[in-house]
């Protein structure tokens, strides 16, 4: 149980399109996800928490007009990265918390989502 | 203060010894310390967690070990495996279901 999908699991845009990253709790629900970057060799820095019927809550320094987060439903959060450019290559990583699991400490992780933009 | 400090940043280990981890925090509203390891290209997985109301946590292979007043943890692999090389993350939250706040990773190789 408590798994985590996300989709796509790569994708590769022309600088200036939109990409839309989609995280997923399977079995169970979240009423709330975290989006996170990570470079290469370095590690996960947190973008922004996702609530489900809110607003998202941004990172210091996360533009929240580049990354829209939309957390429609208990199972269903949102990345969109408007007019990706190349430094927004990156390794897209979600996380979401069960709440009716037996331990609502643990957040589990999607596979993540390599985007390139060219 | 919201920092996660990690060493080393790389490890080798030959196959049946002990890895070990460190990690130190500085924020004392941290109160929910995991692990996770992470396989290039994939997510983090979730290997052993601890709260700082016990000082040893084992599950497995894993142990957790916790010194609240020195604001310290570590990881523990024993018997270490190849199959256990792989990128290994502290990380920290005020509270299990709030955001975490990962320290910056040890690369961890196990040696036949």
């Amino acid at each position: 149980g408590a798994v985590v999908s996300q989709h796509p699991s790569r994708v590769i845009c022309k600088s200036g399109t939109s990409v839309k990253i989609e995280c997923r709790s399977l079995d169970f629900q979240a009423t709330t996800m975290f989006w996170y970057r990570q470079f290469p060799k370095q590690s996960l820095m947190l973008m922004a928490t996702s609530n489900e019927g809110s607003k998202a809550t941004y990172e210091q320094g996360v533009e929240k007009d580049k990354f829209l987060i939309n957390h429609a439903s208990l199972t269903l959060s949102t990345l969109t990265v408007t007019s990706a450019h190349p430094e927004d290559s990156s390794f897209y990583i979600c996380s979401a918390r069960d709440i009716g699991g037996p331990s609502t400490d643990t957040q589990y992780f999607g596979p993540g989502t390599r985007l390139t933009v060219l | 203060q919201q920092q996660v400090k990690q060493s080393p940043q790389s490890l080798i280990v030959q196959k049946g010894g002990i890895s070990i981890i460190n990690c130190a925090y500085e924020n004392t509203a941290f109160d929910y310390f995991p692990w996770y390891q992470q396989f290039p290209g994939k997510g983090p997985a979730l290997l052993i967690a601890i709260r700082p109301d016990v000082s040893e946590k084992k599950e497995g292979r894993f142990t957790i070990s916790f010194n609240k007043s020195a604001k310290q943890f570590s990881l523990h692999i024993m018997d270490s495996q190849p199959g256990d090389s792989a990128t290994y993350f502290c990380a920290a939250s005020p509270g299990g279901g709030n955001k975490l706040t990962f320290g910056t990773g040890t690369q961890l190789k196990v040696e036949l």
